[in-house]
């Protein structure tokens, strides 16, 4: 079965611009979590969507925002980019909330801020 | 909060050796622990878990026992490969709702 998709696969975009990163989980799996990497902070939890309603967010700005749709796939945002925002960006998806289950990774997107 | 604590590395082995990965954890509760792996330019693959004390995780030759009393999750393997050249996270759920709290990464090397 196909796995965690995730697009554009690369960004590349401005300071102060917006920018909307795609996810579409495997097929069954209600929940979504983003992570952003980088190579100071490492991977860092980001927010979990299950059901469409966000369960818990990281501790990063209210830029960075996200939602899931009705058929689990979910988008998040990142307003008025700064350049320290460039990073891995990595969604997973899960059958339900809570480690048990396991959650599977997408390739990423890898945003770049000039 | 919690937190997971493992050696960043690089860790340079010869093929055939035996490896091992220290990771220790600090956590409110009884989280469920996990060993992911990450090729250079993909995103991250589950390659062992344990939910509970004792429980022993394994996959592809790697292990990880569950250690409650050391608050650790060792991840061993008995002799490398050159495909095992990878960065390994070790990483914990306690509250699903929160999310995988990971380990800085160790980048390990496998040498023929």
């Amino acid at each position: 079965k196909a796995g965690v998709t995730q697009t554009p696969r690369y960004l590349i975009k401005t300071r102060g611009q917006q920018v909307t990163l795609s996810c579409s989980p495997i097929s069954g799996h209600r929940s979504v979590s983003w992570y952003q990497q980088t190579p100071g902070q490492g991977l860092q939890f980001l927010f979990e969507y299950f059901s469409e309603t966000q369960r818990n967010k990281g501790n990063f700005p209210g830029r960075f925002s996200g939602r899931q749709f009705s058929n689990s796939r979910s988008e998040m945002n990142v307003s008025t980019l700064e350049l320290g925002d460039s990073a891995l960006y990595l969604c997973a998806s899960s059958l339900g909330s809570g480690g048990d289950y396991g959650y599977t990774f997408g390739s990423g997107t890898r945003l770049t801020v000039v | 909060g919690d937190s997971v604590t493992q050696m960043e590395g690089p860790v340079t082995l010869s093929e055939e050796a035996f490896l091992t990965i220290n990771c220790t954890y600090t956590a409110t509760g009884y989280p469920s622990l996990f060993w992911y792996v990450q090729y250079p330019g993909e995103g991250l693959q589950l390659l062992l878990k344990a939910t509970k004390a004792d429980d022993k995780g394994s996959n592809k030759g790697f292990e990880a026992t569950y250690r409650k009393e050391t608050t650790s999750f060792h991840l061993e393997k008995g002799s490398v490969q050159v495909s095992d050249s990878a960065v390994y996270f070790c990483a914990l759920s306690e509250n699903g709702a929160d999310g995988l709290t990971f380990g800085k990464g160790t980048h390990l090397i496998i040498q023929p």
